[in-house]
């Protein structure tokens, strides 16, 4: 079935440091591949996608590019802020009858001021 | 972005209650929306699928009974644990999307403490 592994964290990085979290899935056909985050206490925001090999997401400077050779999503942002600290998921939806939303275990970071 | 909206965001019950946790779609029709559990720094669990006006979908090991779905329209599905036990005590994310291949929004959660 469907998988997506994650880098683990938690990740801690001072403010406007270069951010890599790595992502890689398992899936059959053509999946589209998400970024969320979630801030303490809520639910989950969509931050990026990509639907087909070679796009690039992005939004707040962060950016992820589906490369389907490598099988892999990773998130980069080249500096961040203390305000992006969260926990964030990768995530795959695949082409089952369902479509449903297949997520890595999650990466904690936090950025210091 | 689309708005999915949870109530109550937190609940404290006694042992052996039932707690009925609310999602709304405020500005989109979901023809299908999602349950989900997360525990502690955990990943979020998938717990059921439910379509508007048909019966809900499972997964592996979620108790059907214990965790009742209802998809009464297409801008409000109710999750309801029964008889909660300690156990239940976690965090419960509701999604929902238009169609099969729409961006799926996701709920605030509702924090669930059950003594």
């Amino acid at each position: 079935g469907d998988s997506v592994t994650q880098m683990e964290g938690p990740v801690t990085l001072s403010e406007e440091a270069f951010l890599t979290i790595n992502c890689t899935y398992t899936a059959t056909g053509y999946p589209s591949l998400f970024w969320y985050v979630q801030y303490p206490g809520e639910g989950l925001q969509l931050l990026l996608k990509a639907t087909k090999a070679d796009d690039k997401g992005s939004n707040k400077g962060f950016e992820a590019t589906y490369r389907k050779e490598t099988t892999s999503f990773h998130l980069e942002k080249g500096s961040v802020q203390v305000s992006d600290s969260a926990v964030y998921f990768c995530a795959l939806r695949g082409g089952g009858s369902a479509r449903q939303l297949t997520f890595g275990s999650g990466t904690q970071l936090t950025v210091l001021p | 972005g689309a708005v999915v909206s949870q109530h109550p965001s937190w609940v404290i019950c006694k042992s052996g209650t039932s707690v009925k946790i609310e999602c709304r779609s405020l500005d989109f029709q979901a023809t299908t929306m999602f349950w989900y559990r997360q525990f502690p720094k955990q990943s979020l669990m998938l717990m059921a699928t439910s379509n508007e006006g048909s019966k809900a979908t499972y997964e592996q090991g979620v108790e059907k009974d214990k965790f009742l779905i209802n998809h009464a329209s297409l801008t409000l599905s109710t999750l309801t644990v029964t008889s909660a036990h300690p156990e239940d005590s976690s965090f419960y994310i509701c999604s929902a999307r238009l169609g099969a291949r729409e961006t799926q929004y996701f709920g605030p959660g509702t924090r669930l403490l059950v003594l």
